[in-house]
Order: C-alpha cells, then sequence, then structure tokens
C-alpha cells in the first residue's frame, strides 16, 4: 500500500514556540491531505481538510490562525502549530487520499505515523 | 463532531476467544472503516464496507453492517495477544469530501 510519512515523529518545544510538522506522500500524488488530533485515551478528532494549491478548511472550533496549513505540492502538506501552549500537547495524524479523474474521492485514505507534541 | 459511537469502551479477553465491538452513527455514510491503533503509533488500515455491503470477510476479521440500524460490528475470531490494540471505526460520510470521522474506539485487551 502507499506510504505516508510524518516528521518528525516527536517534538517537545516550549510555550510560545511554534512547530512545524510534515506529512509527505512518497509514492503517490495526494490531492486531499486530512489533518486529525488525538489527545490521549481518546478518538481521533478532524482538524482540518488541505488541498493542494488552495486553502485549507477547518472544522468547526478549530482555529485557522493557530494551525496554519500549507499544502504546497501534491505530496507534502504541513501544518505549523504557532504560539504553541501545553493544551496544544496532542498526537497529531496526517493522512493522504486521492481523487479520481472523476473528482471522487478513493476509497482508501493513507495515514502516517503521526506526531507527538509536546510543549513545556 | 463525533459521528460514532462504539461499544465496549473497554474489552478484556483471554487468547483464543472472540472478541466483537459495535459502532453505531448517525448520518448516511458512502462506506464504514475499522481501524487498529496500537498504543502510541498511527493507524492501521483493517477492512472498508460500502454502504451496499452487509457482510465482509478478511482472516479472523468479520465486519457487518446493517444500514438501516446505521450499525457496524467488528468480530476477531481466535483472539492472539498481539491483537491487543485499541480499535475505532470510522466513516465516510455521503457527499464525497472524503473526510473520515472516527468513533470513540474500544480498547482491547487479550491475555496470553
Amino acid at each position: 500500500g502507499a506510504v505516508v510519512s510524518q516528521h518528525p515523529s516527536r517534538v517537545i518545544c516550549k510555550s510560545g514556540t511554534s512547530v512545524k510538522i510534515e506529512c509527505r506522500s512518497l509514492d503517490f500524488q495526494a490531492t486531499t491531505m486530512f489533518w486529525y488530533r488525538q489527545f490521549p485515551k481518546q478518538s481521533l478528532m478532524l482538524m482540518a481538510t488541505s488541498n493542494e494549491g488552495s486553502k485549507a478548511t477547518y472544522e468547526q472550533g478549530v482555529e485557522k490562525d493557530k494551525f496554519l496549513i500549507n499544502h504546497a505540492s501534491l505530496t507534502l502538506s504541513t501544518l505549523t502549530v504557532t504560539s504553541a501552549h501545553p493544551e496544544d500537547s496532542s498526537f497529531y495524524i496526517c493522512s493522504a487520499a486521492s481523487s479520481l479523474l472523476s473528482g471522487d474521492f478513493t476509497d482508501t485514505q493513507y495515514f502516517g505515523p503521526g506526531t507527538r507534541l509536546t510543549v513545556l | 463532531s463525533q459521528q460514532g459511537e462504539e461499544d465496549p469502551q473497554a474489552l478484556s479477553i483471554q487468547e483464543g476467544e472472540n472478541a466483537t465491538m459495535n459502532c453505531s452513527y448517525k448520518t448516511s455514510i458512502n462506506n464504514l472503516q475499522w481501524y487498529r491503533q496500537n498504543s502510541g503509533r498511527g493507524l492501521v488500515h483493517l477492512i472498508l464496507i460500502r454502504s451496499n455491503e452487509r457482510e465482509k470477510h478478511s482472516g479472523r476479521l468479520r465486519v457487518t453492517l446493517d444500514t438501516s440500524k446505521k450499525s457496524s460490528s467488528l468480530l476477531i475470531t481466535a483472539s492472539r495477544a498481539a491483537d491487543t490494540a485499541s480499535y475505532f471505526c470510522a466513516t465516510d460520510l455521503k457527499g464525497n469530501t472524503g473526510k473520515l470521522i472516527f468513533g470513540q474506539g474500544t480498547t482491547l485487551q487479550v491475555k496470553p
């Protein structure tokens, strides 16, 4: 199956700093990438949908100025947590999907291994 | 908001026993998917069942889907200690947005 990587796998930062997380699709072109957040012992919550070459669409309650998403190419999307605070500490997971010529999505999304962010 | 609810939240069984997890959702779907997540790790895609399918098998996994009840079940037969993980259902909502909405998950412990 397709491979999606995330970098870094773990990051620890001080409160107030910004952290960039990369999501790469290694062997296919991802027209769309999704960003999820998972707090300990909880489920994945969709944060935003990232389309190549256009602005991301954020889910209700997710601050777009705090979680900056850039999908500059068909293989790379980045999530920047700006001015991170301890409550932003979480596991961030991306997934990549591609659309068919018809515009419909293929069924399968490919998930990255996740990035553990700890804000001190 | 979360689409799905899963039960039980936690399940502990002996190796060799079967494990059944249930998932309910609220709105119309294109398909429903089940994922496994080992502690602190990424997701592993297990199986996808489309809205026009009722049952699907993959190895020791059996998934059912009842769209009239908006529910699905995942059965793991002859469980192994290595099956210990959290299991999530995720619904791909009608409208082809590609978004997956995850259930709360079931934590399965298989004791050797």
